[in-house]
């Protein structure tokens, strides 16, 4: 089963501009992850946000969780044509990880 | 950060044919191991869940006679599809964590089954 739902499933946006996808999940969760896979290829993990926390930074990636409402945005600031690549939330479901639909990221030049 | 391998990257087989996929934890000891299948466009999929010298535990749909999960070391699952259809074409990805620890995915296995 597939716990979180990715919006936009596909997003295009010019170098330079800011990328914001956003995540909505069911159950209760004790985190929420952020994972980038480029075409064909595997997994490369993001960020980790905890339950108990609202936001997080890493580098260009901002990424912030309301347990509340039960969704997540990651905000990818001065977006690059190496950031093109599907972006998957991911929550854990006891020791699964169930993952999102994904959002599909074009950087245009 | 762990690294986890898999072999090999890419499989080309003939129908009816069984291909064995290797899932490695290169440096540190995986008490588990998950399977997932990953069609064009689509998210990943949990098959099976796999403890080393326990029997896979499948997710539902996933047929546990055609997809045979080995765990018999601490750094080492399989996955054999056996009498593979087209239909089995996809990009399987395995991951792998100790207890109570994040997983690590292995950077998936792209199987065309012709």
């Amino acid at each position: 089963s597939q716990q979180g739902e990715e919006d936009p499933q596909a997003l295009s946006i010019q170098e330079g501009e800011n990328a914001t996808m956003n995540c909505s999940y069911k159950t209760s969760i004790n985190n929420l992850q952020w994972y980038r896979q480029n075409s064909g290829r595997g997994l490369v993990h993001l960020i980790l946000i905890r339950s108990n926390e609202r936001e997080k930074h890493s580098g260009r990636l901002r990424v912030t969780l309301d347990t509340s409402k039960k969704s997540s945005s990651l905000l990818i600031t001065a977006s690059r044509a190496a950031d093109t690549a599907s972006y998957f939330c991911a929550t854990e479901d006891y020791d699964k990880i169930i993952f999102g639909k994904g959002t599909r990221l074009h950087i245009l030049p | 950060g762990a690294v986890v391998s898999q072999h090999p990257s890419w499989v080309i087989c003939k129908s009816g044919t069984s291909v064995k996929i290797e899932c490695r934890s290169l440096d540190f000891q995986a008490t588990t191991m998950f399977w997932y299948r990953q069609f064009p466009k689509q998210s990943l999929m949990l098959m099976a869940t796999s403890n080393e010298g326990s029997k896979a535990t499948y997710e539902q749909g996933v047929e546990k006679d055609k997809f045979l999960i080995n765990h018999a070391s601490l750094t080492l699952s399989t996955l054999t599809v056996t009498s593979a259809h087209p239909e089995d074409s996809s990009f399987y990805i395995c991951s792998a964590s100790r207890v109570g620890e994040t997983q690590y995915f292995g950077p998936g296995t792209r199987l065309l089954v012709l």
